[in-house]
């Protein structure tokens, strides 16, 4: 079966450090994404883990366990602009999906970077 | 044409017409995707297509179809269209195993 737990909001304040938590049970699991979406955009690519550990990519940073089923999104140094929902997507081997590349989306966690 | 695109960007539709959403890609990309998303639900997954002349279907498939002629277009089709078809919906591509582009989205609202 397919399950993805995630925050539905948070707040922040401009400057400071968040982390998004996500755990996720998903068959055939073989690595995980994170999106960035603001509202009435499309989503867009942020980060890939499939081993783990912590992926750094500037002010972003993504930490995958495996054994764990757990996830997370560290963004640092928040802007206003970072103001946007953060879809946690574990991505499901085509053997179970059907799919290449096939991902499961959460509901995402709304954040709000306050002044 | 840079990336993947949608066309309509919005529709407003009767109840039991026919519509086509379009999505190209001029990526090359194999893999392309539909999604609708809808508020509190998150991305549910449409229909897929692995590679040209190929599809599938996803976790919400009933009331669409798709066609895969070629690699670049993908299109969604409402044989008749029903009011709990509205939703944002989103093509995808990718070029296997690695991260999903999205277009920009159709907003349809059927009435």
């Amino acid at each position: 079966g397919q399950n993805i737990d995630q925050p539905t909001e948070m707040t922040a304040t401009e400057g400071a450090i968040v982390q998004i938590n996500c755990t996720y049970q998903t068959s055939g699991f073989n690595g995980l994404f994170w999106y960035q979406q603001h509202a009435g955009e499309a989503p867009t690519f942020l980060s890939y883990n499939v081993l783990d550990g912590l992926e750094e990519k500037g002010r972003f940073s993504s930490f995958l366990s495996r054994s764990k089923g757990y996830s997370y999104l560290l963004l640092k140094e928040l802007q206003m602009k970072d103001s946007a929902s953060y879809l946690c997507a574990p991505s499901q081997d085509m053997n179970y999906g059907g799919a290449t590349n096939k991902l499961i989306f959460g509901t995402g966690t709304l954040l709000a970077v306050q002044p | 044409i840079a990336g993947i695109t949608q066309a309509p960007t919005s529709q407003i539709l009767a109840a039991g017409r026919r519509m086509t959403l379009r999505c190209t890609q001029d990526m090359r990309h194999n893999a392309m995707y539909w999604y609708r998303q809808d508020l509190g639900l998150g991305l549910r997954l449409i229909h897929y297509s692995n590679t040209a002349g190929t599809t599938g279907k996803g976790e919400v498939p009933d009331g669409y179809s798709v066609s895969r002629a070629n690699t670049d277009d993908f299109p969604l089709t409402l044989a008749s269209a029903v009011p709990s078809q509205t939703s944002v919906y989103f093509c995808a591509s990718s070029p296997n195993r690695v991260e999903q582009f999205f277009g920009p989205g159709t907003r349809l609202t059927v009435l």
